[in-house]
């Protein structure tokens, strides 16, 4: 089962526009960790929030998250064509492992 | 490139048949982590080894087995396949994996069509 939701689904901007990803989670986390997949290929860590944390930077990457609401969001500014890809939201919950729950996936498309 | 690596990088195989994907973790990281990804299922997590022993389970079939050797590679094994096991699967290591804040690092993955 899906831990996280992302929204939207898909999303299709220009160069130079920021592009704005949401995820949603069900149950308690120790962090949050973004991820990128360019189409069939594997996936590459962008970042990762820790559940104490509420926002993070990494280069043009911009992660909030509410642990009050169960989401986060994945903001890319200033956007490329080389980041077109899917996203991904994972969550590590409070469990014997770290094993990820992934969420369903937002394509983003950003046209030259 | 994360350094973890995946052999092969595709499989064709027939139902009903076997096949064993290997992995090899980051350089240090004692946790393995294997994925599957398909189009009805997304990404679903398989099962976890940390320094050779089972970690953690989540949905993998009775007909799929995966160990975690002693230089740490790892390898998954699935039989019996049927079409629905057509998929990427993955492979991701983290230096701990126990208990603590651990980034996961992913492998390009194994392409398996059955046909």
């Amino acid at each position: 089962s899906q831990q996280g939701e992302e929204d939207p689904q898909a999303l299709s901007i220009q160069e130079g526009e920021n592009a704005t990803m949401n995820c949603s989670y069900k149950t308690s986390i120790n962090n949050l960790q973004w991820y990128r997949q360019n189409s069939g290929r594997g996936l590459v860590h962008l970042i990762l929030i820790r559940s104490n944390e509420r926002e993070k930077h990494s280069g043009r990457l911009r992660v909030t998250l509410d642990t009050s609401k169960k989401s986060s969001s994945l903001l890319i500014t200033a956007s490329r064509a080389a980041d077109t890809a899917s996203y991904f939201c994972a969550t590590d919950a409070r469990s014997a492992g770290n094993m990820l729950t992934f969420g369903g996936g937002t394509r983003l498309m950003v046209k030259p | 490139d994360s350094g973890v690596t995946q052999t092969p990088k595709h499989l064709i195989t027939a139902t009903g048949q076997r096949v064993t994907l290997r992995c090899s973790p980051r350089s240090g990281d004692l946790s393995v982590y294997w994925y599957q990804q398909s189009l009805d299922q997304g990404l679903q997590f398989l099962i976890q080894y940390y320094n050779g022993e089972e970690r953690a389970k989540g949905n993998i079939l009775e007909r799929f087995s995966a160990q975690q050797f002693p230089d740490l590679h790892s390898e998954l094994n699935l039989s019996s396949l049927e079409l629905g096991d057509s998929a990427l699967y993955f492979c991701a290591s983290s230096p701990w994996g126990r208990g603590r804040t651990d980034t996961q690092y992913f492998g390009p993955g194994t392409r398996l069509t059955v046909l």
